[in-house]
C-alpha cells in the first residue's frame, strides 16, 4: 500500500494569513491526489483532485500542486471558516490511501 | 443535488457481523461511471477506505480486511450495503458512504454513522 504522510499534524493561523499543507507519498503517485476539508457536524469536502484540480464549488483561495511524491495544498488569506482537518488521499492505485490528517486551528 | 446517508446498528458485541446502509439520492448506481464506497475512522484518528461498488458490479476491497467485507447494492431503491463479519473492539468507527469519481476521489460523502463494538 502507499504510505501517506502529511506535514504539520497541526498548524495555527489567523483569519487573512496563508498557510501550506503537505502530503508525501511513500512512491510516485504521479498527480493523482485528493484533498479534503472535514468538519465537525458537515460531510467531509472535496476540494481538490488530480493533485491541481479545484472542485466545483470550492473557493479560488484553495489551490494544490505537486507530482511524483509531494504535495501541497496552499489557502491564501485564511477566512474564518477554513478552521478545521485536511486530508490527503492518494488516488493513484488501489487500494486508496489517506493522510494522517492536519488540523488547521484559529491562532 | 447529490445526498448520502449512512444507517448502522449503532452498538454490537464482539463477534457480531455489522451491517451497513448507505441511502442516496441524485445519481443511480445503474448509470454507467457511477461508484459507491465505505471509509472509515475511529475517534480522533485517521481515515481509512474499506470497499468500492461500480455501476457494472464491480468490486474493490481493503486487502487488509478482504476477508471479513462484503459490499452490495440495490439499485432500484439507490441503496449500497457493506457487511462486516467477525468484530472487534478495534472496528469502532464512524462508517462514511461516498461517491466516487472513477479516477479514483471521493466527489460526496455522507455525515457518517458512528458504530461502537462492546460486550
Amino acid at each position: 500500500d502507499v504510505q501517506m504522510t502529511q506535514s504539520p499534524y497541526n498548524l495555527a493561523a489567523s483569519p487573512g494569513e496563508s498557510v501550506s499543507i503537505n502530503c508525501k507519498a511513500s512512491k510516485s503517485i504521479n498527480k493523482y491526489l485528493a484533498w479534503y476539508q472535514q468538519k465537525p457536524g458537515k460531510a467531509n469536502k472535496l476540494l481538490i483532485y488530480d493533485g491541481s484540480t479545484l472542485q466545483s464549488g470550492i473557493p479560488s483561495r484553495f489551490s494544490g500542486s505537486g507530482s511524483g511524491t509531494d504535495f501541497t495544498l496552499t489557502i491564501r488569506s485564511l477566512e474564518p471558516e477554513d478552521f478545521g482537518l485536511y486530508y490527503c488521499q492518494q488516488h493513484n492505485e488501489y487500494p486508496p490511501t489517506f493522510g494522517g490528517g492536519t488540523k488547521l486551528e484559529l491562532k | 443535488q447529490v445526498t448520502l446517508k449512512e444507517s448502522g446498528p449503532g452498538i454490537l458485541q464482539p463477534s457480531q457481523t455489522l451491517s451497513l446502509t448507505c441511502t442516496f439520492s441524485g445519481f443511480s448506481l445503474s448509470t454507467y461511471g457511477m461508484g459507491v464506497g465505505w471509509i472509515r475512522q475511529p475517534s480522533g484518528k485517521g481515515l481509512e477506505w474499506l470497499a468500492n461498488i461500480w455501476w457494472d458490479d464491480d468490486k474493490y476491497y481493503n486487502p487488509s480486511l478482504k476477508n471479513r467485507l462484503t459490499i452490495s447494492k440495490d439499485t432500484s431503491n439507490n441503496q449500497e450495503f457493506l457487511k462486516i463479519t467477525n468484530v472487534d473492539t478495534a472496528d469502532t468507527a464512524t462508517y462514511y458512504c461516498a461517491r466516487i469519481a472513477r479516477s479514483g476521489w471521493f466527489v460526496y460523502w455522507g455525515q457518517g454513522t458512528l458504530v461502537t463494538v462492546s460486550s
